[in-house]
């Protein structure tokens, strides 16, 4: 069993619906937690970075953490064909433990219009 | 500022050649790592650095090598290329001095490489 657990998808949505994008992971150590966006042959790019549990908004994306049940989700609100991507979550212990993110496989996301 | 910049772009290789893929950051990180893409794989840890003159492996480190001779460098190297080894390929830097070493990772674009 990997670490981090993502399903891959494809998610297919109309433009304008809530997303939800959720990764599970078993190791409680991780504290740092990322989510990151790749477009078509592109490189990942950080999209939301939180540390420790609760929520954190930007814009239309929230990232929310539940430690307690190892569940970390992405939602994005009134989505765009422009945020069709892959959705990458990531994470990683605090400096004295490995510094390594482990990374979920990704999950497709498209927004028709 | 161009960030991670990964030199090539694309390649061929036939099976048995060998070649060096060039990762250069302008962000004075100490930490520089090689990914792997695969469909249905997600990315792999191939090599990492934790800093001029260190490389450490990662989760699939056989058939590469790399160097880090300078900070802003990170070389990766196929020895013989293998079928196996058709993937596109990421480099990524972390870590300025002053930061937590768990601060996120930037990404390069990738080079696509195909070996027949």
């Amino acid at each position: 069993q990997k670490e981090v657990e993502q399903d891959p998808g494809p998610l297919s949505v109309p433009e304008g619906a809530i997303v939800s994008l959720n990764c599970t992971y078993s190791n409680s150590a991780f504290q740092y937690f990322m989510w990151y966006r790749q477009y078509s042959r592109k490189g990942p790019e950080l999209l939301m970075y939180t540390y420790s549990s609760g929520n954190k908004e930007d814009g239309r994306f929230t990232a929310q953490v539940d430690k307690s049940s190892k569940y970390i989700s992405l939602f994005i609100r009134d989505s765009q064909p422009s945020d069709s991507a892959t959705y990458l979550c990531a994470m990683s212990v605090p400096s004295g433990g490995s510094y390594i993110p482990t990374f979920g496989r990704g999950t497709s996301l498209i927004v028709h219009p | 500022n161009a960030g991670v910049t990964q030199t090539p772009k694309f390649r061929v290789l036939k099976t048995g050649q060998s070649m060096t893929l060039l990762c250069a950051q302008d962000m004075n990180h100490e930490y520089m790592y090689w990914y792997r893409q695969d469909p249905g794989m997600g990315l792999r840890l191939i090599h990492y650095s934790v800093g001029e003159g260190t490389t450490a492996k990662g989760e699939v480190p056989d058939g590469y090598n790399v160097s880090r001779l300078k900070k802003q460098n990170f070389l990766l190297g196929l020895e013989s290329a293998a079928p196996s080894q058709t993937s596109v390929y990421f480099c990524a830097s972390s870590y300025s001095r002053g930061e937590s070493p768990s601060q996120p990772q930037h990404f390069g674009d990738g080079t696509r490489l195909s070996i027949l």
